[in-house]
């Protein structure tokens, strides 16, 4: 089982739709939650970190169950620019503070 | 700001060349790290550095050495690369405290070993 499971998509969507991606993460240890995208054949670029209680900025709403150790995005009113992949990241636990672990990524193609 | 810079942006280089990767970041971060992404996957973590030592190697080759001078700067030696080490090559940083977590990257360098 992979430590970081998303959706790889590509999610392909109308302008103005609202679209969710889903990850999972297998260390029941990991603290820190992180989504991330990368336009291609640039760098990732930090979206949003993931609090217990959700957290939303703009357009975007993150969420957060640990109980069942997964972690959702929620896309609004979906722009082209959007059009992107979208990286989960977990931290990997305790004793590896700095050690992010990277999903494969989820493709979100948004058409005119 | 949180901006960290990388040079070269490409680099070809040949199996017996010796070339060295640069990052810089003036975020006042300190922890910076190495790591490698070929196409269409995510990026593989290789090194970390934690207060200018050396933290995490991710059982990278010894053709791959790090160096972080101060804690502004991180150098990546290459030398007797193999084609397969090909790929992007990205730096990153982060705050020691508070969210240590958050890490920013650098634009990358490209890198094609003939």
């Amino acid at each position: 089982r992979k430590e970081v499971e998303q959706d790889p998509g590509p999610f392909n969507v109308p302008e103005g739709a609202t679209v969710a991606f889903n990850c999972t993460y297998s260390n029941s240890a990991s603290q820190s939650f992180f989504w991330y995208r990368q336009d291609c054949r640039k760098e990732p670029k930090l979206l949003m970190s993931v609090y217990s209680s959700g957290n939303e900025d703009g357009r975007f709403t993150a969420q957060l169950n640990r109980a069942s150790q997964y972690i959702s995005l929620l896309i609004r009113d979906s722009k082209l620019s959007d059009s992107a992949t979208y990286l989960c990241v977990v931290n990997y636990g305790m004793d590896s503070s700095y050690k992010l672990i990277f999903g494969s990524g989820t493709r979100l193609l948004v058409r005119p | 700001d949180t901006e960290v810079t990388q040079t070269p942006k490409h680099l070809v280089m040949g199996m017996t060349n010796k070339k060295s990767l640069k990052c810089e970041q003036h975020m006042g971060h300190r922890a910076m790290y190495w790591y490698k992404q070929k196409a269409k996957k995510p990026p593989e973590l290789m090194f970390v550095y934690s207060y200018e030592k050396l933290s995490i190697n991710e059982s990278v080759p010894s053709r791959f050495s790090p160096e972080c001078p101060n804690s502004s700067l991180l150098n990546l030696h290459l030398h007797a690369l193999q084609p397969e080490d090909s790929a992007l090559y990205l730096c990153a940083s982060s705050h020691g405290t508070g969210n240590p977590y958050e890490q920013y990257f650098g634009p990358g360098t490209r890198l094609t070993v003939t």
